[in-house]
């Protein structure tokens, strides 16, 4: 069954420092999106993608944050200078359709800024 | 923020039907209902989705009242591998990229 993967499962690095995570969405899906998760607390949306742009932003989803799909199967989230805040849980999802159709969700990358 | 209303936690004998209601008493006409479910830390599960009819599937059933301003979400025959926070999720139906925006959820743990 397809799945969508994400690298690296845990990622620890100094505040300030730039972090990419990688995700390879399930291959014939459109619809690419993050969120995040903070220990305790609710899954909060980030950003949706779609035709090479972003189609929503949150408010967490501010400069820091950029998106990218550099070829046909990645997708990667880059938070530029890293804050202690931003240690999470980081969830990749896609979808075949943005309407009614399901998101699939990748196992998460483990954010930890020091 | 969330359109819906879940009780924080549930409890449920393995083997048992597990039942988990989901009030979203504002949902407008072109919300379908969807359930995810997330295992510990893991990424959110889909489990199932509807508009106005009862569905199922082979990980559960999903029953929405008449008025759709409530549904239950049951787990026929739960196991130990269930217990996993479930979200109740209402979202429109449109062209182009739709957000999940996931409350508190429902805790369900399942007992030996």
């Amino acid at each position: 069954e397809p799945e969508v993967t994400q690298t690296p499962s845990h990622q620890v690095t100094q505040m300030g420092q730039e972090v990419i995570l990688r995700c390879v969405p399930i291959s014939n899906h459109l619809y690419f999106y993050w969120y995040r998760q903070i220990l305790g607390q609710k899954v909060e949306f980030l950003v949706s993608f779609y035709n090479n742009e972003i189609s929503e932003k949150s408010e967490i989803f501010d400069d820091q944050f950029s998106v990218e799909r550099p070829d046909g199967s990645n997708f990667t989230l880059k938070i530029r200078s890293t804050k202690l805040e931003d240690s999470a849980m980081y969830f990749c999802a896609s979808s075949d359709s943005g309407g009614a159709y399901e998101q699939y969700f990748g196992p998460g990358t483990r954010l930890t800024v020091t | 923020d969330a359109k819906t209303t879940q009780p924080p936690s549930m409890d449920c004998a393995e083997g048992r039907a597990a039942n988990l209601p989901c009030n979203h008493s504002t949902i407008s006409g072109n919300e379908y209902v969807y359930w995810y479910r997330q295992i510990h830390s893991q990424g959110p599960q889909y489990i199932i989705h509807g508009l106005k009819n009862n569905e199922t599937n082979e990980m559960a059933s999903l029953i929405i009242t008449e008025d759709r301003k409530s549904s239950t979400l049951i787990l026929p025959h739960a196991t130990l591998r269930d217990t996993a926070v479930y979200y109740c999720i209402v979202r429109p139906v449109h062209q182009g990229a739709q957000k999940l925006v996931f409350g508190q959820g429902t805790r369900l743990t399942i007992n030996p």
